[in-house]
């Protein structure tokens, strides 16, 4: 059964700052991996998949990269802004397959100050 | 990505009594799932709602507490049975449009069992 876990669980910097969130899992056989956001009150907004194929993907400000023989993954945001500011989850294949539930870590949550 | 509309946002219910949760999305899609998030808790699994025949549920889920439809490739139903307070959380509906593509969240229904 795959377990995600999430590193720092809660992290808070200045407005401008690049940072880095730590994703790990244990059942490497995964065809992909998925980034989400999730905003207080609110559902979950999809941020990157990267498949296994991939080592990095890339969506403005964020860069998320995989590494499946260590089982990590991290995704980097670039000079942080206050609207960044939510929880960050980290979600795998519950099994590895390519339509699959997801297994969630804690998520990180994340302020930004102004 | 798909629109997906879920039914109700938020409700509060009496223990004991069952409600259905909706799940719509605007465009057919191949895979549908639900979760729940229970109160500062990350997103576990429940099922995986499938198509003309019964829900797959993932370990801790009963098909009697949790009956789950999905008559067509884009509507889907969750019901809460015999609520108690335990069951104060919330339900989040998940779609893959494509096979290996990301996965997409409604809104999610935020339930309050007094």
């Amino acid at each position: 059964k795959q377990e995600v876990t999430q590193i720092p669980a809660a992290l808070s910097v200045p407005e401008g700052e690049n940072l880095v969130l730590n994703c790990s899992f244990t059942d490497s056989a995964i065809y992909n991996l998925q980034w989400f956001r999730q905003d207080p009150g609110k559902g979950l907004t999809s941020l990157l998949l990267i498949q296994s194929s991939q080592r990095e993907q890339t969506s403005g400000r964020l860069n998320a990269s995989l590494d499946k023989s260590s089982g990590r993954s991290t995704l980097y945001i670039a000079a942080s802004q206050p609207g960044d500011s939510a929880t960050y989850l980290c979600a795998a294949p519950y099994s590895g397959g390519g339509a699959d539930g997801l297994t969630f870590g804690k998520g990180t949550h994340l302020i930004i100050q102004p | 990505s798909a629109v997906i509309s879920q039914k109700p946002s938020r409700d509060i219910c009496q223990r004991g009594t069952s409600l259905t949760i909706q799940c719509q999305v605007d465009s057919q899609v191949t895979m549908m799932f639900w979760y729940r998030q229970q109160p500062g808790q990350s997103l576990t699994l429940i099922a995986t709602a499938n198509q003309g025949s019964e829900a797959t549920y993932e370990s801790g889920f009963v098909i009697d507490k949790f009956p789950i439809s999905r008559p067509n490739l884009t509507f889907s139903t969750l019901t809460v049975s015999n609520m108690s307070p335990e069951d104060s959380s919330i339900y989040l509906c998940s779609v893959i449009i494509v096979q290996g593509q990301p996965q997409h969240f409604g809104d999610g229904t935020r339930l309050s069992i007094l």
